[in-house]
Formats: C-alpha cells, sequence, structure tokens
C-alpha cells in the first residue's frame, strides 16, 4: 500500500499547453515537496507545503505553479509547458513519526515535445 | 548557495565487497544526514539516516557522519548485484524540513 500516490505515471505533451500532475498521500503527513530530476543534476526542490496556508518556492519554481487542495493533496501546474520541463517528476511528504524523512511517490516522467 | 557534493561515479566493486560512498556539505549548521538509493526510473528509497557523530549500523548498511569535518559516508558490507543502483546523500537545511540533495553516486556491483 503506496503512501505516496502521483498521477499521471507518464504524460507526453506539446509546448504550450497546460499541464497538472497530481499528488495524493494516505499518512497524514502535513509536509509535502515536489522534486523535478534530470540526469546527473539529482533532485531539484521545485515547491513545497507545510500546510494547506503553507506555499514555498525551492530553487526551481520558475515556470511552475501548485496547490495544496488538502492536507492529503498537492498538485503541480506547468502553466504552458516547455521542452525543457521534460524530466521526472516526483512528489515527496512528510511529517508524521520521524518529521525529518522524506517518503517519495513513484514518480511522473514528463515530455515536452 | 548550500550544496551536497558526491563522486558521480561509477563506483564499481566486485560481489562481496565493501562499497564505500562518500559525501560533502557546505552547510556547517547541518543537523540530518539522509542516505536514499534510487534504482533506475524508479523513486528515492530511504536506506539510513544520521543525526550524531560516529556510526550507525543496520544491517549490511552502515552510515558514518563526522560533523568536523563535513562529510558523511554509507559503507555497504558484502556488496550485491542488487545494490546496484544510484545513492542520494541528502542533508536538511535550514530550520524547516527542507532537504538539499547530491547528485548521486552510481554503484555497479559486478558478479
Amino acid at each position: 500500500d503506496a503512501d505516496v500516490t502521483q498521477t499521471p505515471r507518464n504524460r507526453i505533451t506539446k509546448t504550450g499547453k497546460r499541464i497538472m500532475l497530481e499528488c495524493s498521500q494516505t499518512k497524514g503527513h502535513d509536509r509535502m515537496y515536489w522534486y523535478r530530476q534530470d540526469p546527473g543534476l539529482g533532485l531539484r526542490l521545485i515547491y513545497y507545503s507545510f500546510d494547506v496556508k503553507d506555499i514555498n518556492k525551492g530553487e526551481i519554481s520558475d515556470g511552475y505553479s501548485v496547490s495544496r487542495q488538502a492536507q492529503a493533496k498537492f498538485s503541480l501546474s506547468l502553466e504552458s509547458a516547455i521542452p525543457n520541463q521534460t524530466a521526472l517528476y516526483f512528489c515527496a511528504a512528510a511529517g508524521t513519526g520521524n518529521t525529518d524523512t522524506q517518503y517519495f511517490g513513484p514518480g511522473t516522467r514528463l515530455t515536452v515535445l | 548557495q548550500k550544496e551536497v557534493e558526491q563522486n558521480s561515479g561509477p563506483l564499481s566493486v566486485p560481489e562481496g565487497a565493501i562499497a564505500s560512498l562518500n559525501c560533502t556539505y557546505s552547510d556547517r549548521g547541518s543537523q540530518s544526514f539522509f542516505w536514499y538509493r534510487q534504482y533506475s526510473g524508479k523513486s528515492p528509497e530511504l536506506i539510513m539516516s544520521i543525526y550524531s557523530n560516529g556510526d550507525k549500523e543496520d544491517g549490511r548498511f552502515t552510515a558514518q557522519l563526522n560533523k568536523a569535518s563535513q562529510y558523511v559516508s554509507l559503507l555497504i558490507r558484502d556488496s550485491q548485484p542488487s545494490d546496484s543502483a544510484t545513492y542520494l546523500c541528502a542533508v536538511k537545511a535550514g530550520g524547516y524540513n527542507k532537504l538539499i540533495f547530491g547528485a548521486g553516486t552510481r554503484l555497479a556491483v559486478h558478479p
């Protein structure tokens, strides 16, 4: 039973399209994160949220927006997708038990043509 | 800019050997350190966390932390081909639960 789920798992889209990636978690974690991963660059933080009313930019937030619809849901939007946003996107959650540990979803592979 | 540095590898070791993975970090105030394993195309999976100077052992894995020298390492004893993956070092930055990740070290264990 996965703690963190992401939809879709794969998405191919065209330049200029609006895309939403969704993340849900079932363990009551209060903190949620969105990362992107590119080959050789590791994980880079896009946005993070500590509760429904708290949204913070990460190191690479330009071109992205997020919404924390509920404690369990955190979605990432690309308002106008561009090819250099092609990457693997991960959602993570933390906060229950050991609050430092982040648990990752399975990832969404996004391709922008 | 707070940084976490890892050798990208690949680190190639024979089956049964000890694999040693290293990580250095720039923020002297960091208090929490993590090692994640990531198989190709999959999500990162937590292996170890360490908070105090010294060694922490969990099965075949040992994490070592030296805050004075600002490095953290992961030893994998009796390496198996199934250990072949990328290992990500992560360091908690600032007062919030925000992790800074290294780019990862690719480990290849050959039979």
